[in-house]
């Protein structure tokens, strides 16, 4: 079973820049894993925000993007908002129907 | 407005038998792949399973293969998880959720989950 690694926690301050990553246990990430990220509050249902990468949904703030850095996808949240505090996962597609979410970043907006 | 509107959950004893439901309305379902995710309490996000627009090609983690079955009845645009053989690690909230760009063994151009529903609680216990 492949392992997707993201930052257990992060915590930024409002207004601050802050990029959580995702790596694969296979090796460097590229643009074929086609990379997802999702935001999930408690108690609520995932939802989506990046898709193939660098893609944003209709809803999808301006503040949020996405990327690849270093070997691994990246988003990205520039001006950070109390309400994006949340848990954020990732999901890379690793070909046929094999789909693996990393462990989730928690992040803490202080 | 895509809804995704999950039923069926509850407790069942380990070994017992449940079958979840996702009714899909607000656009056309039998154009879209589904997947089922789950996630157990305190937990992250698992893939579970996944099933073309057809019905015809389907896919399982090998945490489930064998015990559950996934299918859709585009007539009535609704997917279904018959859960079989329940564990207490199956024990987790299930959420259906819309599949882009992806047919069996392939994704296209972009390839991604947009809408997902509001889960259902699967609770296993004796």
């Amino acid at each position: 079973q492949t392992v997707v690694t993201q930052e257990p926690s992060l915590t930024v301050s409002p207004g601050e820049t802050v990029t959580l990553t995702c790596a694969s246990g296979t090796g460097a990430v590229t643009s074929a894993y086609y990379p997802n990220w999702f935001q999930q509050k408690p108690g609520q249902a995932p939802r989506a925000l990046i898709y193939s990468t660098t893609k944003k949904h209709s809803w999808t703030p301006a503040r949020f993007s996405g990327s690849l850095l270093g070997g691994k996808a990246a988003l990205t949240l520039s001006g950070v908002q109390p309400e994006d505090e949340a848990e954020y996962y990732c999901l890379l597609y690793y070909g046929g129907a094999d789909w693996v979410f990393g462990g989730g970043t928690k992040l803490t907006v202080l | 407005e895509v809804q995704l509107v999950e039923s069926g959950g509850g407790l069942v004893q380990p070994g017992g038998s449940l079958r979840l439901s996702c009714a899909a309305s607000g656009f056309t379902f039998n154009g879209y792949s589904m997947q089922w995710v789950r996630q157990a309490p305190g937990k992250g996000l698992e893939y579970v399973s996944a099933i073309d627009s057809t019905g015809s090609a389907t896919y399982y983690a090998n945490s489930v293969k064998d015990r559950f079955t996934v299918s859709r009845d585009n007539s009535k645009s609704t997917l279904f998880l018959q859960m079989g053989s329940l564990r207490t690690d199956d024990m987790a909230v299930y959420f259906c959720a819309r599949v882009r760009g992806w047919s069996p063994a392939s994704c296209a151009a972009d390839c991604y989950l947009d809408y997902w529903g509001q889960g259902a609680l699967v609770t296993v216990s004796s």
